[in-house]
């Protein structure tokens, strides 16, 4: 089974400039999350979606980050401008129910940003 | 507030030597509580799923147990390649966000 694709692993960009990530998640897997993991921090949801509607966005910095699932398969996350905080790695998520209490979410290996 | 604290943040073990990782959680109505392993680089790897008090499971050298206020991810005899850092999740019933403690960073030294 092919685990969940994301692209670039790394990117380097400076302040201000915009940067856009791409996650292709389990196949058949309806529910998709993006992560944010700062170094030595645990991973903070940003926004969660169910097939191609947003369930959570609660956290997203909504006046930088966007993200779409358009179709509800592939997605991405778009930060503009960025800021030097925004220096972490995203992860990329997939379950196949509803809800991470009700079965396993697969993580993609991540993108690790770095804003100078 | 949902909270969840793990401890030690860094344990260094010998090779075959026993120990436990803490994870103490605050959540109004657990749905789920998660354990998943992450090498460097890495995203995190899914363990083990507990969801109610009392309940326990095992994958290898590693067992996880759950009450009402914590858990504890048990390794016994552990080898190198279990070194990576652990980390422990909540999900509230309350809201769809999956809290994240900061993790244990395992080194298993042979």
């Amino acid at each position: 089974e092919a685990g969940v694709a994301q692209s670039p692993r790394y990117k380097i960009i400076e302040k201000r400039q915009s940067v856009a990530f791409w996650c292709n998640p389990i196949s058949g897997h309806a529910t998709l999350y993006w992560y944010q993991q700062i170094l030595g921090q645990g991973p903070k949801l940003l926004i969660q979606f169910q097939n191609n509607g947003v369930v959570d966005d609660s956290q997203l910095p909504k006046d930088r980050f966007s993200a779409e699932r358009l179709k509800g398969v592939d997605s991405t996350l778009k930060i503009q401008p960025a800021k030097l905080e925004d220096s972490a790695v995203y992860l990329c998520a997939s379950s196949q129910f509803e809800g991470l209490g009700d079965t396993e979410a697969f993580f993609g290996q991540g993108t690790r940003l770095t804003v100078v | 507030e949902d909270q969840v604290t793990q401890s030690p943040e860094a344990l260094r073990l010998q090779e075959g030597e026993s120990s436990s990782l803490n994870c103490s959680y605050t959540v109004s109505g657990l749905r789920g509580l998660f354990w998943y392993r992450q090498d460097p680089g890495k995203g995190p790897e899914f363990l083990f799923t507990l969801y109610s008090a009392g309940e326990e499971k095992e994958k290898e050298r590693l067992k996880a147990t759950l009450t009402k206020k914590e858990s504890f991810l048990h390794i016994t005899a552990p080898k190198p390649e279990d070194s990576a850092t652990y980390l422990c999740a909540v999900h509230p019933y309350n809201n769809n966000d999956m809290r994240f403690g900061a993790g244990t960073r395992l080194t298993v030294k042979p």
